[in-house]
């Protein structure tokens, strides 16, 4: 079967330290790969999206970055977090063509200090 | 700038009476819109869909009305149910590429009232 796996569920991090999110998407192979931030009092917003290993664009300008080491695998960093990084991070795939196939997976919560 | 808007952060109804949740769009290009209801902790899940070329689409207790002209959509859940208490959010994609990428809006949190 097809899944998605996002992990932390919950991350606490000081202002100035290193962020590490990883999604994991398993059951399919190329899929389209997305990073979708909801800050508070906004909508999801669209961070990165990746359409294969090592491709990588940005839809906003941020202190955020997004690898694709390999297929299924999808990473959001950063050297140094703000306090304004704080919020729900989403990661989702795309299986099949067609946006209704959009997969989410069950996000992390992230609070910087 | 927000292509997507969803006025109304919060809405209650009774159970059993209708819930109506709106949503409405400047991007022309638009052409695909979906809503999503999102549980606290998880990830949103996709709920009904319309493309711009039909004006209604229908799964059950749940249908979804396109106006093009007005470029507004809503989404109609009739008998409303407890379980529907969540946030819902309204999406939408076009202007040609395949990535598919989504536009979000902010949002609407649905009570249902036993």
């Amino acid at each position: 079967s097809q899944t998605i796996h996002q992990w932390p569920a919950t991350l606490v991090q000081p202002v100035g330290s290193p962020l590490s999110l990883e999604c994991t998407v398993e059951g399919t192979s190329n899929p389209n790969l997305y990073w979708y931030r909801q800050a508070a009092g906004r909508g999801l917003q669209l961070l990165f999206y990746s359409v294969g290993i090592g491709q990588i664009s940005s839809e906003v300008p941020q202190n955020l970055s997004a690898s694709r080491p390999q297929d299924r695998q999808f990473i959001l960093s950063s050297k140094k977090l703000l306090l304004s990084d704080s919020g729900f991070y989403l990661c989702a795939w795309l299986k099949g063509a067609g946006v209704q196939g959009y997969t989410f997976g069950s996000g992390t919560r992230l609070t910087v200090v | 700038d927000q292509q997507v808007k969803q006025n109304s952060p919060s809405l209650s109804v009774q159970e059993g009476r209708i819930s109506i949740l709106n949503c409405d769009y400047t991007n022309s290009m638009f052409d695909y819109f979906l809503w999503y209801k999102k549980y606290p902790a998880e990830g949103p899940t996709f709920l009904i869909s319309i493309s711009s070329i039909k004006d209604k689409n229908e799964d059950g207790r749940f249908t979804v009305f396109l106006n093009k002209s007005a470029k507004h959509l809503s989404l109609h859940i009739v008998p409303s149910q407890p379980g529907d208490s969540a946030v819902y959010f309204c999406a939408a994609s076009g202007g040609g590429g395949s990535n598919y990428k989504l536009t979000f809006g902010k949002g609407t949190l649905l009570t249902v009232n036993p």
